[in-house]
């Protein structure tokens, strides 16, 4: 299985902060990877596809990059609606997997 | 619009077969995959499992003993049956669709709302 690994499972930010959230892939995964939003009792949302595709109907301060092993998903100016818990899910063979989660919380 | 729709019991014994339905609306359930996903509270997320709406499936590696993912297209639906529950088996059940993209990454574009399962006795 492709292991995903987010390197802070919480980090304490700020309405209007500049956001980055990290992700890497145990192994080369290209672009296969996929950013999720899910607030607390709902399903998770999709934000960003392939890496750097913005979903439809997603906020442009939402962006993401990265290729092969190491990603990042950034928020440009955090809102007070962004407060919610992000995962990377990689896409590029079956079991599909996600990373454990990087939880924003208010500072 | 696309949506999803668990249904089934929410609380089952140890060792019986947990089995929940998906049923999809506003859309065909022709020409995707469609998946469960789990996360037991307070932690991350799990796939489970997919099936094409041809019948073929995959599922995680960890669960495949125990799990079988069956579909109805007449009635729209897909299923789940999870056997020998533990306590650990304990979550939060989503079903979602993955949308294909030739070329690039597949990902999950719709979600149910969700389901609470409680393993006890």
């Amino acid at each position: 299985d492709i292991q995903m690994t987010q390197s802070l499972s919480s980090l304490s930010t700020s309405v209007g902060d500049r956001v980055t959230i990290t992700c890497r892939a145990s192994q080369s995964i290209g672009s296969y990877l996929n950013w999720y939003q899910q607030r607390p009792g709902k399903a998770p949302n999709l934000l960003i596809y392939a890496a750097s595709s913005l979903q439809s109907g997603v906020p442009s301060r939402f962006s993401g990059s990265g290729s092969g092993t190491d990603f990042t998903l950034t928020i440009s100016s955090l809102q007070p609606e962004d407060f919610a818990t992000y995962y990377c899910q990689q896409s590029y063979s079956p079991p599909y997997t996600f990373g454990q989660g990087t939880k924003l919380e208010i500072k | 619009q696309v949506q999803l729709q668990e249904t089934g019991p929410r609380l089952v014994k140890p060792s019986e077969t947990l089995s929940l339905t998906c049923t999809v609306s506003g859309g065909s359930i022709n020409n995707y995959y469609w998946n469960w996903i789990r996360q037991p509270p307070g932690k991350g997320l799990e796939w489970i499992g997919y099936i094409y709406h041809s019948g073929s499936t995959n599922y995680n590696p960890s669960l495949r003993s125990r799990l079988t993912i069956s579909m109805d297209t007449s009635k729209n639906q897909f299923s789940l049956k999870l056997s020998s529950v533990t306590a650990a088996d304990t979550a939060v059940y989503y079903c979602a669709r993955i949308q294909t993209v030739t070329g690039t990454s597949d990902f999950f574009d719709y979600w149910g709302q969700g389901t609470l399962v409680t393993v006890s006795s």
